[in-house]
């Protein structure tokens, strides 16, 4: 079944661990997205891609990087975590050639860093 | 950078109610979609308008898209328990397909 997966669902960790947020998708899009969702607050994009070994910075400026070494495979990660990247972060792809194609999102992983 | 409005904010609504909720700019927008997203959940398309003026009927739910392209209106007849949750609106600009949120609106509904 075509999907998108995220792990963990739930990370609780220490300020100064490295941490990777995982993200896969069985439909074979190109674009991937990672978005940073807080209570009251809009969906704010830090990271895209538009297909293998292509990354760009979103509109929110992040400390954490992203890596497409595969279609399938778009992880996330922080060297340092500190109490502000505090965060609820969904990652979503989409077909590409179609502008403002569906975005199809995972079920987010919260992350709290004590 | 282009802002979405969403109001109201929060509202809580009786079964069998109707609703209406906005989303709002100034800015033109290609398109615009409307997601809806459950707790410990992602969001989930709903709908995507595309012409001004233009109106969509999904089952109890009708969106409709500013003559401007610059807003849209979410109208729910007769909701449901099951309606309850975050309604995000989301513009399209440009032929990257990013999308730009507004804050969402956070529907209860009791039964």
């Amino acid at each position: 079944e075509a999907d998108i997966y995220q792990t963990p669902r739930y990370l609780v960790i220490g300020t100064g661990k490295k941490i990777t947020l995982e993200c896969s998708q069985t439909m074979g899009h190109d674009k991937m997205y990672w978005y940073q969702q807080d209570p009251g607050m809009e969906l704010h994009l830090i990271h895209y891609s538009y297909g293998v070994n292509s990354t760009e910075k979103g509109d929110l400026s992040s400390e954490s990087t992203v890596s497409r070494i595969r279609t399938e495979h778009f992880p996330l990660t922080l060297e340092s975590a500190r109490p502000s990247h505090t965060s609820q972060y969904l990652c979503a792809s989409s077909e590409s050639g179609l502008a403002g194609a569906e975005q199809f999102f995972g079920p987010g992983t919260r992350l709290t860093v004590l | 950078t282009q802002l979405l409005e969403q109001s109201p904010q929060f509202l809580s609504i009786q079964e069998g109610e109707n609703l209406t909720v906005y989303c709002n700019s100034s800015s033109v927008f290609s398109s615009l979609q409307w997601y809806r997203q459950e707790p410990g959940e992602g969001p989930v398309l709903l709908v995507t308008v595309v012409t001004g003026g233009e109106v969509k009927k999904l089952k109890r739910l009708t969106f409709q898209f500013g003559d401007a392209r610059k807003d849209s209106s979410l109208h729910i007849t007769a909701a449901q328990p099951g309606d309850t949750g975050l309604y995000l609106c989301a513009g399209v600009t440009g032929a990257n397909s990013k999308l730009t949120f507004g804050k969402g609106i956070t529907l209860s509904v009791r039964p």
